[in-house]
């Protein structure tokens, strides 16, 4: 497809286990955004991905949280030993490099953790 | 510091009422972006506009506006003739020129009654 693809869709898990959450950019995008959207609020920035440079994990709520991506393709995050607080749909987005301000978000992984 | 603030949570109108979404941003620079997105039920967001701090002409793109002020801070978002399709979350956003970090509003949730 043309658009940012996220998996799973839906993820429910109990508390104290780990998650990887999945993005699939669109191709030729160079930077990869990472969002958390709690239930009626709006996105707050996690994470920041532009070729290879240094990612901006300036975003990321503790230590828990981490993310990883190989070159300009999929990016996995990571939330080890979940907590209650962190279930929220956990979005994606991808822009063009010289383009970053114009993002493209993918539909969402909603986590769940009870 | 940065922020915006969407102060209506949630409006409910009539279909082919016309209604605007409100939208106040905050930041101390002088170059900024600003947008809005939609977010329908599947959740996925979809970007409407970008407008740069340097152009405050209105546009209009068929049945939706955009009144962009600085005086006032604002960027309101207007849907002429709402139809039961625009129902979604509404979300405004800030973003400084040279960074990629968005700042979100917390959304304005439409709904169009038939």
């Amino acid at each position: 497809g043309a658009g940012v693809s996220q998996s799973p869709s839906n993820k429910v898990t109990e508390k104290g286990k780990d998650v990887e959450l999945r993005c699939d950019p669109i191709s030729g995008h160079t930077a990869l955004y990472w969002y958390r959207q709690r239930l009626g609020q709006g996105l707050e920035f996690l994470i920041y991905f532009q070729g290879n440079s240094a990612p901006d994990k300036s975003g990321l709520p503790s230590d828990r949280f981490s993310a990883e991506r190989t070159g300009e393709s999929v990016s996995t995050l990571t939330i080890q030993r979940t907590q209650q607080e962190d279930s929220a749909v956990y979005l994606c987005a991808s822009s063009h490099i010289d383009r970053t301000y114009e993002q493209y978000f993918g539909p969402g992984t909603r986590l769940t953790v009870t | 510091a940065q922020k915006v603030t969407q102060a209506q949570t949630e409006i409910s109108v009539v279909e082919k009422e016309d209604v605007t979404l409100d939208c106040v941003y905050e930041t101390r620079d002088t170059t900024y972006y600003l947008f809005w997105y939609k977010q329908p039920p599947s959740g996925e967001l979809v970007f409407l506009i970008r407008r740069n701090s340097f152009d405050e002409q209105n546009e209009i793109s068929g049945r939706y506006s955009w009144n962009f002020q600085k005086s006032t801070s604002s960027f309101n978002f207007t849907i002429t003739a709402s139809q039961v399709v625009d129902s979604a979350v509404y979300f405004c956003a800030l973003s400084d020129a040279g960074t990629y970090k968005y700042i979100f509003g917390t959304g304005t949730r439409l709904k169009v009654l038939a």
